[in-house]
């Protein structure tokens, strides 16, 4: 099956920094999604980005679906931004509904 | 619109019993699949039902089964349960399947402990 790697696996920022998460995926793919985790446990959707680049207010994240890899840009960090940071992919055809997670980014923001 | 919703949120049960999670989609949603989060092994697929039908399974013993109503609602089942099934248990909603899946939501998860 697909694999999923994520880096960096724990990330420590000061408020108002910025990063950036990098998921390395080993096939093609049609599905691409970058989620954050909160404390209950609820995955949150943060992009549906299969290629291409989106952004929504200071998140960004660019799929280069041909090379295999996602980046997830958080500018201006705020320690809301704090917890676990997902890649999950689906393969092509039937697959593609099939998510396989990366291990995630632990970041954490401090004042 | 609602969410996904997933019931019961946390339960405990012993060694040996067995356990049904339910999870209602995304009103429209068709898809529903439901994934095991642990510690040590991450995120897993468990499996996906489109039109009352598996299409997608996981890599999970038999006593991890699952179905789908009518009306898209889905439930799990976990039968002779062992201490290594303690979890998080996720539910996902998506319009279409396969190719023509698209984005998958979320519920908030059904926390197990077995004891």
């Amino acid at each position: 099956g697909i694999q999923v790697e994520q880096s960096p696996p724990d990330l420590i920022l000061q408020e108002g920094a910025n990063s950036t998460l990098r998921c390395n995926f080993s096939d093609s793919v049609n599905n691409l999604q970058w989620f954050h985790q909160n404390p209950w446990g609820q995955l949150i959707n943060l992009f549906y980005i299969p290629s291409g680049t989106k952004q929504n207010g200071r998140l960004s994240a660019t799929t280069v679906a041909t090379e295999r890899y996602s980046l997830l840009y958080i500018s201006s960090s705020q320690t809301t931004d704090s917890g676990v940071y997902f890649c999950a992919v689906g393969g092509l055809g039937g697959t593609a509904s099939k998510l396989t997670f990366g291990t995630g980014t632990r970041l954490q923001v401090t004042l | 619109k609602a969410g996904v919703t997933q019931t019961p949120r946390y339960l405990i049960k012993t060694r040996g019993q067995q356990v049904t999670l339910s999870c209602s989609p995304i009103s429209g949603h068709r898809s529903v699949s439901w994934y095991q989060q642990t510690p040590g092994q991450g995120l897993q697929f468990l499996f996906e039902y489109f039109s009352e039908t598996q299409r997608n399974k996981g890599n999970f013993p038999g006593r991890f089964s699952g179905r789908q109503f009518s009306n898209s609602r889905s439930e799990m089942n976990v039968s002779t349960l062992e201490l290594g099934d303690s979890a998080l248990y996720l539910c996902a909603s998506s319009y279409g399947q396969g190719a023509l899946t698209g984005e998958l939501f979320f519920g908030e998860g059904s926390r197990l402990t077995v004891l």
